[in-house]
């Protein structure tokens, strides 16, 4: 089945370390996101990449950081950096020229700093 | 700066009777706007959208409304069902910008009583 894959489903984090959060799509589209959720709040745009090899800050890039090596991929690195990165984290994919819902999520991470 | 606002946190009703849900927002650079499902742990659906050259989308008892001089929109759900309870989410895109970078609301939780 076509969709986008998140890994993991659950994780903790201790203060200080790194963590990477695998996202992996076999949708063909050219863009990917990642997206935030706290408790309360909407979804957050953190990192979107348009092209391989290309990518560009959200709305709160700082304490993260991706790579965007090949099309499928789009991992997302929490720092030690990001002061409340405990959140859902949300992947998503869309092409480059469609219509315009056409943006599609998968299942979510949830990070948890102990 | 919340450019996309759901100022209704929850709202609850009954089933067979309409279900509204309000989103305004402040940036007049906004031209497509969407609606979102969510259920918790889980990515969010798609469920409807609207251009801003339109008022009025409709897809079976889902009608998207779009008053661009109050910069507000609804969605509209009729007849309610139990299985619409979830959160609700509004979500606006600026023209000429990548089709996933979204401006999300907070939220509405609906809560559809049999």
């Amino acid at each position: 089945d076509g969709g986008i894959t998140q890994s993991p489903k659950y994780l903790f984090r201790k203060e200080g370390q790194n963590v990477t959060l695998s996202c992996e799509q076999n949708l063909n589209h050219d863009a990917m996101y990642w997206y935030r959720q706290d408790p309360g709040q909407g979804l957050r745009l953190i990192y979107y990449s348009q092209i391989v090899n290309d990518f560009q800050k959200g709305d709160i890039a700082e304490g993260y950081s991706v790579s965007r090596e090949k099309k499928e991929s789009f991992p997302l690195t929490v720092t030690s950096a990001q002061k409340n990165p405990t959140a859902f984290y949300l992947c998503a994919s869309s092409p480059t020229e469609s219509s315009g819902n056409t943006i599609y999520f998968g299942e979510g991470s949830w990070l948890t700093v102990v | 700066d919340q450019q996309v606002k759901q100022n209704s946190p929850s709202l609850s009703v009954q089933e067979g009777r309409i279900s509204i849900l309000n989103c305004d927002y402040t940036n007049s650079m906004f031209d497509y706007f969407l609606w979102y499902k969510k259920y918790p742990a889980e990515g969010p659906t798609f469920l409807i959208s609207i251009s801003s050259i339109k008022d009025k989308n409709e897809d079976g008892r889902f009608t998207v409304f779009l008053n661009k001089s109050a910069k507000h929109l609804s969605l509209h759900i009729v007849p309610s069902q139990p299985g619409d309870s979830a959160v609700y989410f509004c979500a606006a895109r600026a023209g000429g910008t990548s089709y996933g970078k979204l401006t999300f609301g907070q939220g509405t939780i609906l809560t559809v009583h049999p």
